[in-house]
């Protein structure tokens, strides 16, 4: 019930298309949605986050769309950049506790 | 300021043997989490300590343990190091608990290889 999985683990999006990476989560007591982003050799950096009382949100070329009823949420980048070749993580949290995705490696081709 | 400091970098150990890794977070940061990041498994939660108390703990055994100073550093102990411990290790801080708004901000990582 504590696991976050994510989908898939490898995707390749040519420039200027969109990259969708997907979450699904068992534990209705999640209540915040982060993703992280993170380049080799670096930590992993927050990228966009959400709470479920909304559906979706969006910061410039990210977005995360949000499901609440079928506990799914998901992370799009618009207009794919080679510079957003990285691993991108999902995570849920509740109380203090934060559960991470096994990470999607995306390379975007130029 | 300052992110996330994590030394050493780069640790190579023998099976047996026992390894601290360090971390200074974020000045003003009190929360400290470890993690575990290995290929395929993604980022596995090791403990958080807050102002000095372990806050939570994940599931690796009593082999893995950490404490956090008066100064908010924090050390990681591995003992009786096992082949499978190989891994890149990461620290992240954080004002608060990350679940309440205060984003994580990971270290750089030490990777640490068991041979």
């Amino acid at each position: 019930q504590q696991q976050v999985k994510q989908s898939p683990q490898s995707l390749i999006v040519q420039k200027g298309g969109i990259s969708i990476i997907n979450c699904a989560y068992e534990n209705t007591a999640f209540d915040y949605f982060p993703w992280y982003q993170q380049f080799p050799g670096k930590g992993p950096a927050l990228l966009i986050a959400i709470r479920p009382d909304v559906s979706e949100k969006k910061e410039g070329r990210f977005t995360i769309s949000f499901n609440k009823s079928a506990k799914q949420f998901s992370l799009h980048i618009m207009d794919s950049q080679p510079g957003d070749s990285a691993t991108y993580f999902c995570a849920a949290g509740y109380g203090n506790k934060l559960v991470f995705g096994a990470g999607t490696i995306l390379r975007v081709k130029s | 300021k300052a992110g996330v400091t994590q030394t050493p970098r780069y640790l190579i150990k023998t099976r047996g043997q026992q390894v601290t890794l360090s971390c200074s977070p974020i000045s003003g940061h009190r929360s400290v989490s470890w993690y575990q990041q290995t290929p395929g498994q993604g980022l596995q939660f090791l403990f958080e300590y807050f102002s000095e108390t372990q806050r939570n703990k994940g599931n690796f055994p009593g082999r893995f343990s950490g404490r956090q100073f008066s100064n908010s550093r924090s050390e990681m102990n591995v003992s009786t190091l096992e082949l499978g411990d190989s891994a890149l290790y990461l620290c992240a801080s954080s004002l608060d608990s990350a679940t309440r708004g205060s984003p994580l901000h990971f270290g750089n990582g030490t990777r640490l290889t068991v041979t």
